[in-house]
């Protein structure tokens, strides 16, 4: 049992150029979710899905694209990286409906840095 | 004033000790509290809800102070193991159940 894959883990970008990262679970959870981690802040939003073909917005979405095609599956494109996109992205899963109690399942992370 | 607040530490204690650590929240309709854990360049992982009645886990103690909006990290007999950040995070009962994240405490435990 994988829990929440992510590729790739280390990636470096120039400015103005794009990137999908991917995000795989395999543990049928219909909630899944994209946060960039900065240093001296907590774990922001960028945007979520509750289950196939439904996305929504986090609180930092601008820049972002994602789509959600399969229960598994939920890649966030980088439309055009900039150097404020520099961070740690992790995907989350979990099951919801478990009266708000959202115990999340991360990915081992995406470190990415934009030039 | 951010909405979920912790000291960033680091909090350095000798192993064995005993150490706590609180979190406080600004939204007086948080419904859930957890706490997690991350290691140094790793993803988090859930440590322990928090529960209104206050819950243990082996040597962790978790408390919930509604009326202050504060949540409570206890560590007993502290192990070298238990080095890492400590994040707290709230949920706030909307359509979007969105997490609100704390940026963290980190703890050092020193042999």
């Amino acid at each position: 049992n994988a829990g929440v894959t992510q590729t790739p883990k280390f990636q470096v970008l120039k400015t103005g150029q794009s990137m999908t990262l991917q995000c795989a679970q395999d543990m049928n959870h219909e909630y899944m979710s994209w946060y960039r981690q900065d240093p001296g802040m907590g774990l922001r939003l960028i945007h979520y899905s509750v289950g196939a073909g439904i996305t929504d917005q986090g609180e930092v979405p601008n820049g972002y694209n994602v789509s959600r095609s399969t229960t598994e599956d939920f890649p966030l494109r980088l439309l055009s990286a900039a150097p404020s996109q520099t961070s740690v992205y992790f995907c989350a899963s979990s099951i919801r409906g478990n009266g708000g109690a959202n115990v999340l399942t991360f990915g081992a992370g995406s470190r990415l840095t934009v030039l | 004033r951010k909405e979920v607040e912790q000291d960033p530490g680091p909090f350095n204690v000798p192993e064995g000790a005993t150490v706590a650590f609180n979190c406080t929240y600004s939204n007086s309709a948080s419904q859930s509290f957890f706490w997690y854990r991350q290691d140094c360049r790793k993803e988090p992982k859930l440590l322990m809800s928090v529960y209104s009645s206050g819950n243990e886990d082996g040597r962790f103690t978790a408390q919930l102070n509604r009326a202050s909006q504060y949540i409570s990290l206890l560590i007993r007999d502290s192990k070298l193991s238990d080095s890492a950040t400590y994040l707290c995070v709230v949920n706030v009962m909307d359509s979007n159940y969105q997490l609100i994240w704390g940026a963290g405490t980190k703890l050092i435990i020193k042999p």
